[in-house]
């Protein structure tokens, strides 16, 4: 199985700041890679896929990147409906797997 | 537009069954691969089971496989999950998920979920 570890697990952060989550793939899995958000209370919302996609609709501030084992997700200028919980995910091969989460807190 | 509604979650005993089901809505039920993901309370996402469009391919997570069987029925627009031999880690809130035309192991739209309680 490929394990997904993201970092960091949570960060602070102010409003228009930039922001960067990185994933980490225990094997290559060539830009197979989506990126997730999660407000509380309330089911994902896919954002990115093929590691720097967007999925129709996702505002131009978020951005993808990275190949073989290591991606990355900025967030250019962070806004209030930005916080939440961020997922990476593999869809290199079966068993689908999910990065840990990193949690984008107000500062 | 598309809608997910999961149903059928509750409060059941270890090493009981479970079925869930998910009505869909808003598009062409039959063309799609469908999904069930979970989140354990306070915990991440956990991929469960992939089913493809045409009921030829179904794939599981580690943790689930012999145990749950996920299956659709086209003409009903419905997607299962029966979950047999519970334990108290299958507590979760239980999602059903689209997948998008291009990829079907993507996760393209999401339920908002039926919470599964495993507990004597």
């Amino acid at each position: 199985d490929i394990q997904m570890t993201q970092s960091p697990s949570s960060l602070s952060a102010f409003v228009g700041d930039r922001v960067t989550i990185t994933c980490r793939a225990s094997q290559g899995i060539s830009n197979s890679l989506a990126w997730y958000q999660q407000e509380p209370g309330k089911a994902p919302k896919f954002l990115l896929y093929a590691a720097s996609r967007l999925e129709s609709g996702v505002p131009p501030r978020f951005s993808g990147s990275g190949s073989g084992t290591h991606y990355t997700l900025t967030i250019s200028r962070l806004q209030p409906e930005d916080f939440a919980t961020y997922y990476c995910q593999q869809y290199y091969s079966t068993p689908l797997t999910f990065g840990g989460g990193t949690k984008v807190e107000i500062k | 537009q598309v809608q997910l509604v999961e149903s059928g979650g509750g409060v059941v005993q270890p090493g009981r069954s479970l079925r869930l089901s998910c009505a869909a809505s808003g598009f062409t039920f039959s063309s799609y691969g469908m999904h069930w993901v979970r989140q354990a309370p306070g915990k991440g996402l956990e991929w469960v089971a992939l089913m493809s469009y045409d009921e030829t391919n179904k794939y599981y997570g580690d943790s689930v496989k012999g145990r749950f069987t996920i299956s659709r029925d086209n003409s009903k627009n419905t997607l299962y999950l029966q979950m047999d031999s519970l334990r108290a880690a299958d507590t979760a809130v239980y999602y059903c998920v689209k997948a998008p035309d291009y990829d079907p192991y993507l996760f393209e739209y999401w339920g908002q979920g039926t919470l599964v309680t495993v507990s004597s």
